[in-house]
């Protein structure tokens, strides 16, 4: 079946350090993948999204590019805030209703 | 502004006492769902309505049902809360249903079972 593996954490940064978290997916076809970023006691904040291969989704300084032959999509962001400070989550949704979630990586940031 | 809105945001019943947690939404998005997301792990999907189609997923325990009264609105309904029920649950929506349909999740009830 569908899935997503994403590196486990929680992983522990400097203020303005570069950010890779990892993410592959298996899947029959070419779902739409995605990355969510939850904040402490709050719901999933859609992050960025591409829904084909080499697409490449970014926001708020966060990027992800959409690797068909390798089957990824990292999430990596120049310098990281103490305000990312959360949890990412990496999603794929190929049959149109359910998202399939990784695990979830806690990133902490200290100044 | 649009919003996925979830009431209340902290839940406590008893054991075995029906309980039921509600969302709304600002977004007039056709389909809305519920997911159920247990300490330190990923969502899993209860189910989701298409406009008034309801849609199981194949392991969501009988014990979980739901209703959608209108557009706006969506109800989770858990009929004897187990200690196992205790958890987050989230209700987002999407405009329509598709891969590439993004999904809007609102901030979540966090359910305690005593």
């Amino acid at each position: 079946g569908n899935s997503v593996t994403q590196m486990e954490g929680p992983v522990t940064l400097s203020e303005e350090a570069f950010l890779t978290i990892n993410c592959t997916y298996t899947a029959t076809g070419y779902p739409s993948l995605f990355w969510y970023v939850q904040y402490p006691g709050e719901g999933l904040q859609l992050l960025l999204k591409a829904t084909k291969a080499d697409d490449k989704g970014s926001n708020k300084g966060f990027e992800a590019t959409y690797r068909k032959e390798t089957t990824s999509f990292h999430l990596e962001k120049g310098s990281v805030q103490v305000s990312d400070s959360a949890v990412y989550f990496c999603a794929s949704n190929q049959a149109g209703t359910a998202l399939i979630f990784g695990k979830g990586t806690t990133l902490s940031v200290s100044s | 502004d649009a919003m996925v809105i979830q009431n209340p945001r902290y839940q406590v019943t008893q054991f075995g006492k029906p309980v039921t947690l509600s969302c709304s939404q600002t977004l007039n998005h056709n389909v809305m769902y519920w997911y159920q997301q247990k300490s330190s792990q990923a969502p899993k999907l209860l189910f989701h309505y298409y406009d008034k189609d309801f849609n199981n997923e194949a392991d969501t325990p009988d014990n979980f049902q739901s209703r959608r009264p209108n557009t706006s609105f969506c109800f989770l309904d858990i009929r004897s809360p187990g200690l196992g029920d205790a958890a987050m649950y989230l209700c987002a929506t999407s405009r329509e249903q598709g891969p590439s349909w993004e999904q809007y999740f609102g901030p979540g009830t966090r359910l305690t079972v005593t």
